[in-house]
């Protein structure tokens, strides 16, 4: 089966300007996790989508961060306008459904913002 | 608020030796554990789970223990090769369903 599929792989933009990564995870997946990945640490979950509601979103920025899930299938997130410190790898993830333990992660995409 | 650790966050081993990846958590109420891999560009891959009522799990060379109560697990890489090279993570779950709370990882460099 195939994976979880992440666009772009690496975006380059300059603080201030705004950017848009999409995720398209396994094929039947009800549950989709966005994380946020800073160099040297370990994912951070951005946000939490059960088909295409929100289950968590506590600790998303939602001042300059926004995501969403249309249709229940593909996710896109959203930053605008980007700051230095949003500098991440932002790595998609899906599962079978919520209770479901095993999450299958994407390659991430690499944004550095300067 | 639970915060996970691991300690080292680098680690270098000649090929053949046994790898011991620390990871401690601060609150004990846990559902489960987990141990991942991260390689390099690439997304992480489940290691191996750990339920709260279980002291270990095993999956060939890797064999992950867990103490709840001291708020620890280890995970043990028999007889390391060069392809284990990569960043291990450890992460929690409070309960069924919850979030994963993650270590920083630790970055495994096997030298042949």
């Amino acid at each position: 089966e195939a994976g979880v599929a992440q666009s772009p792989r690496y975006k380059i933009i300059e603080k201030r300007q705004s950017v848009a990564f999409w995720c398209n995870p396994i094929s039947g997946h009800a549950t989709l996790y966005w994380y946020q990945q800073i160099l040297g640490q370990g994912p951070k979950l951005l946000i939490q989508f059960q088909n295409n509601g929100v289950v968590d979103d506590s600790q998303l920025p939602k001042d300059r961060f926004s995501a969403e899930r249309l249709k229940g299938v593909d996710s896109t997130l959203k930053i605008q306008p980007a700051k230095l410190e949003d500098s991440a790898v932002y790595l998609c993830a899906s599962s079978l459904w919520q209770l479901q333990e095993t999450q299958y992660f994407g390659p991430g995409t690499r944004l550095l913002v300067l | 608020k639970q915060e996970v650790t691991q300690i080292p966050a680098a680690l270098s081993v000649p090929e053949g030796e046994n790898l011991v990846l620390n990871c401690s958590f601060t609150d004990s109420a846990i559902y489960n554990l987990q141990w991942f891999r991260q390689d390099p560009g690439k997304g992480l891959t489940s290691l191996l789970l750990i339920q709260s009522s279980q002291r270990e799990q095993t999956s060939g060379r890797l064999n992950a223990s867990l103490d709840k109560s001291s708020g620890r697990s280890t995970l043990y890489i028999a007889a390391s090769q060069p392809g284990d090279s990569a960043t291990y993570l450890c992460a929690v779950r409070r309960t069924a369903g919850n979030k994963l709370t993650f270590g920083g990882g630790t970055r495994v460099l096997v030298k042949p």
